[in-house]
């Protein structure tokens, strides 16, 4: 019954490792995000799909790409992690551009 | 560009204390204004909202009143429980460019 799923929960890795982060939305939104939210809480939007299609993508990296196989799905791949990557990463869908917005529980991501 | 603006914390009350927690914002347009609660551990969840001026939404004896003429949506509860005890996030969003705003959050915490 869980709306929007995220695995896996913890993440630690080493420097320079690949790792990715996947979600999962039962909700038939056509909208889904990724965020990112540091140690003092501050939530920044990374990247944002509207029907598999790439609408949003903040000034991130690129070693961070996202994958949407379908409108249920979005992934986040994430290339040589650096230790300022440490975060939680959460995902998000909406029915519509900037209505309600419906989170998963966060994947809390360290790197050492 | 858009932007929230919400009262740094952390805010610590006494049970059955008033909560004010002040959110102003800066937008073009008409934005939604939305107020999420980030209980520890957890992802955000929609508290209440409003989709224009004058509206009042309220939830769980939380209250906020879109304010045009100050660009505010403060967040009031007239008596608090140790329950609420969270993060609380203010966001405005302009439906259909699929891009939320967050505030900083702000942490509150409830004594007994």
């Amino acid at each position: 019954d869980t709306a929007v799923s995220q695995t896996p929960k913890y993440l630690v890795t080493q420097m320079g490792n690949d790792k990715s982060i996947k979600c999962e939305q039962n909700l038939g939104h056509d909208t889904m995000y990724w965020y990112k939210q540091d140690s003092k809480k501050f939530l920044k939007i990374m990247f944002s799909y509207n029907n598999k299609e790439l609408i949003i993508n903040e000034t991130v990296p690129n070693r961070f790409s996202p994958k949407s196989p379908d409108k249920a799905h979005l992934n986040l791949h994430i290339n040589s992690l650096e230790l300022g990557d440490s975060a939680v990463y959460f995902c998000a869908s909406s029915p519509d551009g900037g209505g309600t917005q419906y989170f998963g529980p966060g994947t809390r991501l360290t790197v050492l | 560009g858009n932007s929230v603006t919400q009262m740094e914390g952390p805010v610590t009350l006494s049970e059955e204390a008033f909560l004010t927690i002040n959110c102003t914002y800066t937008a073009t347009g008409y934005p939604s204004l939305f107020w999420y609660v980030q209980y520890p551990g957890e992802g955000l969840q929609l508290l209440l909202k409003a989709t224009k001026a004058d509206d009042k939404g309220s939830n769980k004896g939380f209250e906020a009143t879109y304010r045009k003429e100050t660009t505010s949506f403060h967040l009031e509860k007239g008596s608090v429980q140790v329950s609420d005890s969270a993060v609380y996030f203010c966001a405005l969003s302009d439906l259909g460019t699929y891009k939320y705003i967050f505030g900083t959050g702000t942490r509150l915490k409830v004594l007994a």
